[in-house]
This record gives C-alpha cells, sequence and structure tokens, in this order.
C-alpha cells in the first residue's frame, strides 16, 4: 500500500462547477497535511494546510480531513480554466517526512 | 525577492561526470531539503537539513552529497552521474519540519 494515494486523472470537470479531489494516507500518527498546485514545468505551490479534523476554507478553496478514516479532500468552488493544474496531496508522517501522492490531473473546461 | 532559487535551472551533462546544484532561501527558514521528481511526476524527499545538521537521509545512493554551509543555502553534489539520474531536482525550506514546504523553481538534469 502506498503511503499517500490519490486517483491520477485526469479530472475534468465545465468551468463554474465545483471539483473534488481526494486523497487517502496509512501512517495513522500522520499530523500535518497539505494540497499543492503544480502546473505543467513549474514548481509546486502550497495552496491549504489542515492539521484538524473537518473543514478549513481559503477563497474557493475548502480542505476537509478526516483522521479516523485516514482520508483528506479538496475542494475547489467555481472553477476556472486557470485551475487546470495537478494536484498533489502531501502528508507529514511521524517521522517527518513529507509524503507526496502521485497527483491528480485537474482539467477545468471553458 | 525569489523565496528559494536554485541554480542552475537546466543541466545537461554527460554520463560519468560530477555536478552540482545550489539552493538559497531568503524565508529565514531553519530547514531545507531535496526532493526528486521523477519522468512520472512522482515527487520524492532525499535530504532534509536542520541548521545545517542532516536530519532526513533517504535511501539515495552515495553518489549524492548534500551539504549546508549555512542556515540558508543546501547543494546537492552529484558524483558520477547515470542516466537514471535524469530527473528535475526541487530544494524546498520549510520554518519547522512539520511544516508546510516552499519549493524553489526546480533545476532540470538531464544526463546523457
Amino acid at each position: 500500500q502506498k503511503e499517500v494515494e490519490q486517483n491520477s486523472g485526469p479530472l475534468s470537470v465545465p468551468e463554474g462547477a465545483i471539483a473534488s479531489l481526494n486523497c487517502t494516507y496509512s501512517d495513522r500518527g500522520s499530523q500535518s497535511f497539505f494540497w499543492y498546485r503544480q502546473y505543467s514545468g513549474k514548481s509546486p505551490e502550497l495552496i491549504m494546510s489542515i492539521y484538524s479534523n473537518g473543514d478549513k476554507e481559503d477563497g474557493r478553496f475548502t480542505a476537509q480531513l478526516n483522521k479516523a478514516s485516514q482520508y483528506v479532500s479538496l475542494l475547489i468552488r467555481d472553477s476556472q480554466p486557470s485551475d487546470s493544474a495537478t494536484y498533489l496531496c502531501a502528508v507529514n508522517n511521524q517521522g517527518g517526512k513529507l509524503i507526496f501522492g502521485q497527483g491528480t490531473e485537474l482539467s477545468v473546461k471553458p | 525577492d525569489t523565496a528559494v532559487s536554485q541554480t542552475p535551472k537546466y543541466l545537461v551533462t554527460q554520463m560519468g561526470n560530477d555536478k552540482s546544484i545550489k539552493c538559497e532561501q531568503n524565508l529565514g527558514h531553519d530547514t531545507m531539503y531535496w526532493y526528486k521528481q521523477d519522468s512520472k511526476k512522482f515527487l520524492k524527499i532525499m535530504f532534509s537539513y536542520n541548521n545545517k545538521e542532516l536530519i532526513i537521509n533517504e535511501t539515495v545512493p552515495n553518489r549524492f552529497s548534500p551539504k549546508s554551509p549555512d542556515k540558508a543555502h543546501l547543494n546537492l553534489h552529484i558524483n558520477s552521474l547515470e542516466l537514471g539520474d535524469s530527473a528535475v531536482y526541487f530544494c524546498a525550506s520549510s520554518q519547522e519540519l512539520a511544516g508546510g514546504k516552499y519549493f524553489g523553481p526546480g533545476t532540470r538534469l538531464t544526463v546523457l
């Protein structure tokens, strides 16, 4: 089992829709969770961090964490073509290492 | 103004050569990292330094040697380059080990 798992996609949504990206992790002792956005040929950019169960909202982005189910998700409301990118879920495990999922490619169609 | 910078951006070299990549951060962070992103876009940690001390050393060949002259710099030296070393290498920094990492622009290494 991979430490952090995501569907590789591509996930295609129409402009204005809600994009839902999901991630599961294996280390039950993990304490901090992150979502990164990576445009093609660019470096990963930190867009959300979440540390406790529940929802955290920042603009059009909402991160959701459920530690009991070992599940993290990212919702993007009112999706725009400029949101088209690969979204990387990352989890800080008990050893202090930031482990990345393989990324989900999102395509927002005008 | 660049928070985490790396040089060079592109590196093309022959098998067997030795090369270095330099990284600097001006965020005042205590912890710096090297990550490797392979052709399948999978990002994997290689090393982590906290205040110039090595704290994470993943299973990478000992041809890879990091060096941190001070907490704002973390360089990566690679000896005897192999074809499989071709990848994008990202430097990153964070205020603490459990915190979010801020990535540099990456160095695309191509070994011929």
